[in-house]
């Protein structure tokens, strides 16, 4: 079965500081797919960025790069220059395994606090 | 672009009652997923179509929850003699293909999400 672990429930920054956000999983397939989403106190669950099990190099996508270290089974979201809006719940998740269907499972989530 | 709708944003019903859950998903997403998030809990998977056919329906928690998508659009979700433990948002999304080997073109978008709250 697959799991994703995220182990702070709760994390603080200073506005324009860079903030790291962790995720570890677990599966016994090769091919899998692991998304980290934002969730705001208004409930909609936001993409903000995705990494396959094969792509060589770490995914990035503005401010968010994700440091994806697959000997660690670690997927940790890195939001660089942190801003007031970037206040939200965050949540790692993966998909797979390949042949057993398409559904995302999702961590515990963090919920990050940018301050002044 | 739309993206996911769901309706209505909130529904409040007593123990024991009827309720339908309905997600218009993007146009053009062959894939729709539906997701219960419990209060301090990620989402947790409930069903999966491709198309109109229910292609992982192993989220379910017990047979009084059952979903449709008849035309491969719109799904109604549908929860029989509902119970408090119930309560939950509801969340939709939709990707384009729905197949776990579609990288990042199959990415899950979501909707707003239903409130229910079983009194």
């Amino acid at each position: 079965a697959q799991k994703i672990t995220q182990t702070q429930p709760g994390m603080f920054v200073q506005e324009k500081e860079a903030v790291t956000l962790d995720c570890t999983y677990d599966t016994s397939d090769p091919s899998y797919g692991l998304f980290w989403y934002k969730q705001p106190s208004s409930g909609e669950m936001i993409f903000l960025i995705y990494q396959g099990s094969y792509d060589q190099q770490n995914a990035t996508e503005g401010r968010y790069s994700l440091n994806f270290q697959k000997a660690r089974k670690s997927a940790n979201l890195v939001i660089s220059a942190s801003q007031l809006g970037d206040s939200a719940m965050y949540f790692c998740a993966m998909r797979g395994p390949a042949g057993g269907g398409n559904k995302l499972t999702f961590g515990t989530g963090t919920q990050l606090k940018v301050e002044l | 672009g739309a993206g996911v709708s769901q309706t209505p944003s909130n529904k409040v019903t007593e123990k024991g009652k009827y309720v339908e859950l309905r997600c218009d998903p993007i146009s053009g997403h062959t894939a729709l997923y539906w997701y219960r998030q419990s209060l301090g809990q990620g989402p947790e998977f409930l069903i999966y179509f491709q198309g109109t056919g229910a292609a992982d329906d192993s989220g379910l928690p017990n047979d009084r929850f059952f979903a449709v998508r008849p035309e491969g659009s719109v799904s109604t979700l549908k929860i029989q003699r509902t119970e408090r433990g119930d309560s939950a948002v509801y969340l939709c999304a939709s990707s384009l293909k729905g197949t776990a080997a579609g990288g990042i073109t199959d990415t899950q978008y979501f909707g707003p999400g239903t409130r229910l709250t079983v009194l």
